[in-house]
């Protein structure tokens, strides 16, 4: 079965130091996002992607964060000064074809530790 | 056993009874859910959804029930086994593609 991958799956990082992290989402997906999960919290939305636009991002997502889709198969997120308060697990997620409310595909996450 | 997700984050069985894990879910216009599992050290896990023409589909010894007056949605597991234990989610999605969680219930099953 076609899998979301992640890579890597530990990064550790300065505090105002820039990161990317980077995501293969399922080949036929169309459909893209990068959710994040603090320590034994809920896992939370940041930002979906389509058509090579961000379509919905949350209030998270603020001028830090970008994503970008450089190829036809990667998919990154980068922050550009990260936060001690950024240090969480990363997940990836894509769907599709045809429609974004179908089942979300998630990665086993990278997780940032910010020092 | 039974759990209200919200309020009650933990919830701990005997194996083989049922489980049933629920959801409150914040916005009205959401027509689409799922319930995902989350083992530790990995991605959430697909285990059913349901659309909001439905009001309950079943899969393999899970059974989901949606209860769109009250905003409640539920996961119920038949015959609940030690590798059920995990983080449960559930997830809404609407006209907007920003999929949103639930806080999530932690299932223990006890053999």
């Amino acid at each position: 079965e076609p899998e979301v991958t992640q890579t890597p799956s530990h990064q550790v990082t300065q505090m105002g130091q820039e990161v990317i992290l980077r995501c293969v989402p399922i080949s036929n997906h169309l459909y893209f996002y990068w959710y994040r999960q603090i320590l034994g919290q809920k896992v939370e939305f940041l930002v979906s992607f389509y058509n090579n636009e961000i379509s919905e991002k949350s209030e998270i997502f603020d001028d830090q964060f970008s994503v970008e889709r450089p190829d036809g198969s990667n998919f990154t997120l980068k922050i550009r000064s990260t936060k001690l308060e950024d240090s969480a697990m990363y997940f990836c997620a894509s769907n599709g074809p045809i429609s974004y409310n179908s089942p979300l595909h998630f990665g086993n996450g990278t997780r940032l530790t910010v020092t | 056993g039974e759990s209200v997700g919200l309020h009650l984050p933990t919830l701990s069985v005997q194996e083989g009874d049922n489980s049933i894990i629920n959801c409150a879910y914040s916005n009205s216009a959401s027509d689409y859910f799922i319930w995902y599992k989350q083992e530790s050290g990995k991605g959430p896990q697909f285990i059913i959804d349901i659309r909001s023409n439905m009001d309950k589909r079943q899969g393999q010894r899970v059974t989901v029930l949606l209860n769109k007056t009250v905003k409640h949605l539920s996961l119920q597991i038949a015959a609940t086994q030690p590798g059920d234990s995990a983080v449960y989610f559930c997830a809404e999605g609407g006209n907007n593609n920003d999929m949103r969680f639930g806080a999530g219930t932690r299932l223990t099953v006890k053999p």
